[in-house]
């Protein structure tokens, strides 16, 4: 079935470090992929999409392009923030079931 | 536009009690999710309502779990009886029912503690 895989966390960079969290997914046909992210105590907001092969999402300074060669999504920011501290999701959307399917989620921590 | 609610944000019950959730999407999104989300992991997708008929709840303990969506608007998920490994985050999200580009609207979830 789908799934997706994430980089386990947590990850702690320093400020204005660079930042990859890697995803990988399994997927029949042509999902869409996202990441959301979510603060502390709140809920999962949509950080960027690519809705198909070679698409590149951005959004707050967070790029992620959809490689379907590699099956993979990595999540990208030259440089990190304190508040960009989270947890980062990577999702798909299966091909014609709208069922979105998440991976584990990976924690950033941004030291100052 | 205002976005998905959920309620309570918080409950704590003892093992054995039940318990209920409340869901509103936002206005006009046919699609409706309801996810269990375990500390430390990502969301667990429980049932997904298309209007008012389930589209999937293959996992959806459905010894214990029960969700409804009267009128494919408002939507509740019920357990009863709660289990210690119930305590989690239930999250609800809600899209447009067109388009595969349109992404899911998440609520603040409910947290639940189960003692």
């Amino acid at each position: 079935g789908n799934s997706v895989t994430q980089m386990e966390g947590p990850v702690t960079l320093s400020e204005e470090a660079f930042l990859t969290i890697n995803c990988t997914y399994t997927a029949t046909g042509y999902p869409s992929l996202f990441w959301y992210v979510q603060y502390p105590g709140e809920g999962l907001q949509l950080l960027l999409k690519a809705t198909k092969a070679d698409d590149k999402g951005s959004n707050k300074g967070f790029e992620a392009t959809y490689r379907k060669e590699t099956t993979s999504f990595h999540l990208e920011k030259g440089s990190v923030q304190v508040s960009d501290s989270a947890v980062y999701f990577c999702a798909l959307r299966d091909w014609g079931g709208f069922k979105t399917i998440f991976g584990a989620g990976t924690r950033l921590f941004v030291k100052a | 536009e205002a976005g998905v609610a959920q309620s309570p944000r918080y409950k704590i019950i003892e093992k054995r009690q039940s318990v209920a959730f409340w869901c509103n999407p936002i206005s006009g999104h046919a699609t409706l999710y309801w996810y269990q989300q375990i500390l430390g992991q990502g969301p667990k997708l429980l049932i997904q309502f298309q209007n008012n008929g389930v589209v999937d709840d293959s996992q959806l303990p459905k010894d214990r779990f029960s969700a409804e969506r009267l009128k494919g608007v408002d939507s509740t998920l019920k357990i009863q009886p709660a289990k210690l490994e119930d305590s989690a985050v239930y999250l609800c999200a809600s899209h447009k029912l067109e388009g595969m580009n349109t992404e899911a609207f998440f609520g603040q979830g409910t947290r639940l503690t189960v003692v």
